[in-house]
């Protein structure tokens, strides 16, 4: 079956410094792969897709890459601050259909004074 | 207002009881969704909805049964609750064609 993996462990970084956050996966590469942010007691929010195509995707401080060689996403955020503190996901949708997003179970990002 | 509400947001209850959910979106979105978050975070589907018809049903125990009256509501009942059920429900919404999702902000569930 599919799986996707992200850094289990939380990750603590300095303000003004750039977070990196990982999301592997198996199997055949999707259409597409998404990343959402999820803050405590809320829903996840959308915040970027890639598309198998396209090797990177940036919105103001933030940059998505996808290596469909090495089954690999990346997420920056450049200039962290501690508003970014948050759980971030990633999510595929293997099916191909755009119905079935799978999540993987995030990393907890923690950006300190 | 809020695009995707669903209520309430905590819920309390015994085994053996049955409750429901309320989800309702303003987007005008053609496809809704039911995803179960567990107490590690995994967050999975269970339920899609397009123009109020059922088309993905993720083996979820048939004590679960959705119900969309119409295509900006998509309601979870849940029979016999088990301790198992305890989990954060998300309702979520997506437009046909634009493949990203608008989550609630979900529904504690805690079976005692």
């Amino acid at each position: 079956s599919q799986k996707i993996e992200q850094n289990s462990e939380a990750l603590n970084i300095q303000e003004g410094k750039t977070a990196t956050l990982t999301c592997n996966y198996t199997n055949y590469s999707p259409a597409y792969l998404q990343w959402y942010r999820q803050d405590p007691g809320r829903g996840p929010v959308f915040l970027l897709l890639i598309r198998e195509n396209e090797k990177e995707k940036r919105k103001e401080r933030l940059k998505v890459t996808f290596d469909t060689t090495l089954k690999q996403s990346l997420f920056h955020i450049t200039a962290s601050q501690p508003a970014d503190s948050a759980t971030y996901l990633c999510a595929l949708d293997f099916t191909g259909g755009g119905n079935k997003l799978t999540f993987g179970t995030g990393t907890q990002l923690k950006v300190e004074l | 207002d809020t695009a995707v509400s669903q209520t309430p947001k905590y819920l309390v209850t015994q085994m053996g009881n049955d409750k429901s959910i309320k989800c309702e979106q303003n987007l005008g979105h053609d496809t809704m969704y039911w995803y179960k978050q567990d107490s590690k975070k995994f967050l999975k589907i269970m339920f899609s909805y397009n123009n109020k018809e059922l088309i993905i049903n993720e083996t979820v125990p048939n004590r679960f049964s959705p119900k969309s009256p119409d295509k900006a509501h998509l309601n979870l009942h849940i029979n016999s609750l088990e301790l198992g059920d305890s989990a954060v429900y998300f309702c979520a919404s997506s437009q046909d064609g634009v493949n990203t999702l608008h989550f609630g902000n979900g529904t504690r569930l805690t079976v005692t």
